[in-house]
């Protein structure tokens, strides 16, 4: 148990829709990342937050946004979804002493139907 | 980030020693080394970092070569249960000024533990 924690686990929806994801990190932690990993394009970095501030951004959809709470809790929100969008998403976070050393949820599916 | 070359898939039995080779010629000053397990359909897991020399936990070894541009995962006495896709991670280890520690994953090397 990384600690990490992810709701739901798994999502299924419609095109179109939208969803929220939840991620609560470890204890203490303050930095949150969104993942996304799919068959065809593997472990996918979207988005990081450090504190509740937007720290960097990576091969994240317009379609697709995140924010993290003052109580350091995250959600991915994905909207007007595609048949595309079906994926494994993770949320880790790390101790901003720790270099590379980020732990991860267990994800939450999500298809697109 | 620096570029890692991993092979796509190892095969071993039970109770061997399995090593990994990681080879990132273009590994800057401040890079570090670290190692991530996944089993299918989990989050990936922290496995191990180093810098430079030998570092050793619980679970593996990290061998790295005096010129850094390569490094070995050492997986000893494997069973079943190790059996998943381990990545290997090249990068900055400094705090830096904008904290940006996003992991840029590679497509891994898959490890089959046959009985």
């Amino acid at each position: 148990d990384s600690g990490v924690t992810q709701t739901p686990k798994h999502l299924i929806t419609a095109t179109g829709q939208r969803v929220t994801l939840r991620c609560s990190p470890r204890s203490g932690d303050l930095s949150v990342y969104w993942y996304q990993q799919s068959l065809d394009q593997g472990l996918q970095f979207l988005i990081q937050y450090y504190n509740g501030e937007e720290r960097a951004k990576g091969n994240i959809l317009e379609r697709f946004s995140a924010q993290q709470f003052p109580d350091l809790h995250s959600e991915l929100n994905l909207s007007s979804l595609e048949l595309g969008d079906s994926a494994l998403y993770f949320c880790a976070s790390s101790d901003d002493r720790s270099s590379y050393e980020q732990y991860f949820g267990p994800g939450t599916r999500l298809t697109v139907t | 980030l620096a570029k890692t070359t991993q092979p796509i898939s190892m095969d071993s039995y039970e109770g061997q020693e399995v090593n990994i080779t990681c080879s990132h010629n273009n590994i800057a000053t401040n890079d570090y080394i670290t190692w991530y397990q996944q089993f299918p359909s989990q989050g990936p897991r922290f496995i191990i970092q180093g810098y430079k020399t030998k570092v050793t936990n619980e679970v593996a070894s990290l061998f790295i070569p005096a010129d850094r541009k390569s490094s070995t995962l050492s997986l000893p006495r494997v069973s079943l249960s190790d059996t998943a896709v381990y990545y290997c991670l090249v990068g900055d280890n400094t705090w830096g000024d904008t904290g940006r520690r996003a992991l840029t994953f590679g497509s891994g090397t898959r490890l089959q533990v046959q009985p």
